[in-house]
């Protein structure tokens, strides 16, 4: 199975500041055929079902506000949140659909500093 | 608008078996297919398996290989997830989410059954 390793845990950051969370895979998510990344990012507010943010590791789902970008690629991801809105406290998880069993990081929960 | 609303909450012994629905509407739905994900009370989300609503093809997570059964129902546009020999661990919200196919993140989700486990 491939490990989805989040750092931090839990992250605080004052308004308006950026905010960067990282996500390790333990082997590469990255498809040599499409060059394609298999790796999302969702958003998950309390007793919320998750929400997709970001897919194929950097492409924005639509109606999402472009302070949310990702970016990276083979093992090692990044979801950067450039100006942190209060409505943005929620955990974020990333995951791999690269190969079964599609595997989730251990989440980082973002609060304001 | 794309909505999956799922069945209500349940209450099972352990031992006993529970089947969650998902009922889908306003998408074309043998065009996706349907993934469970699970999570339980102040954990992290767990990816049980995914079903394709066009062929019925299945892929499960090897933790809940021959304890769970997906399937769909093309004239309701409805998936179904039954987890059989629960356990007090297996509580948890029990999640639907919609994929192109199974490589594919999940672009909908449903609201989530609360399925508890408990003598």
């Amino acid at each position: 199975d491939i490990v989805m390793t989040q750092s931090p845990d839990s992250l605080a950051v004052s308004l308006g500041e950026r905010a960067t969370i990282n996500c390790k895979s333990s082997q590469s998510v990255l498809y040599s055929s499409n060059n394609k990344n298999f790796l999302a990012w969702y958003q998950q507010k309390p007793g919320q079902p998750p929400k997709v943010l970001i897919y194929w590791a950097s492409t924005r789902e639509s109606g999402v506000p472009d302070r949310f970008s990702g970016s990276g690629s083979g093992t090692d991801f990044s979801l950067t949140i450039s100006s942190l809105q209060a409505e943005d406290v929620a955990v974020y998880y990333c995951q791999q659909y690269y190969s079964t069993p599609y595997t989730f990081g251990q989440g980082t929960k973002l609060e304001i500093k | 608008q794309v909505q999956l609303v799922q069945s209500g909450a349940e209450v099972k012994k352990p031992g006993a078996s529970v089947k969650v629905s998902c009922k889908t509407s306003d998408y074309t739905f043998s065009n996706y297919g349907i993934t469970w994900v699970r999570q339980a009370p102040g954990q992290g989300l767990e990816w049980m398996g995914w079903i394709s609503a066009y062929n019925g093809d299945t892929k499960y997570a090897q933790k809940f290989q021959g304890r769970v059964t997906m399937t769909t129902d093309t004239s309701t546009s409805t998936a179904y997830m039954e987890l059989r020999s629960l356990r007090s661990d297996d509580t948890a919200v029990y999640y639907c989410a919609r994929s192109a196919h199974s490589g594919d993140y999940f672009d909908y989700w449903g609201q989530g059954t609360l399925v508890t486990v408990s003598s």
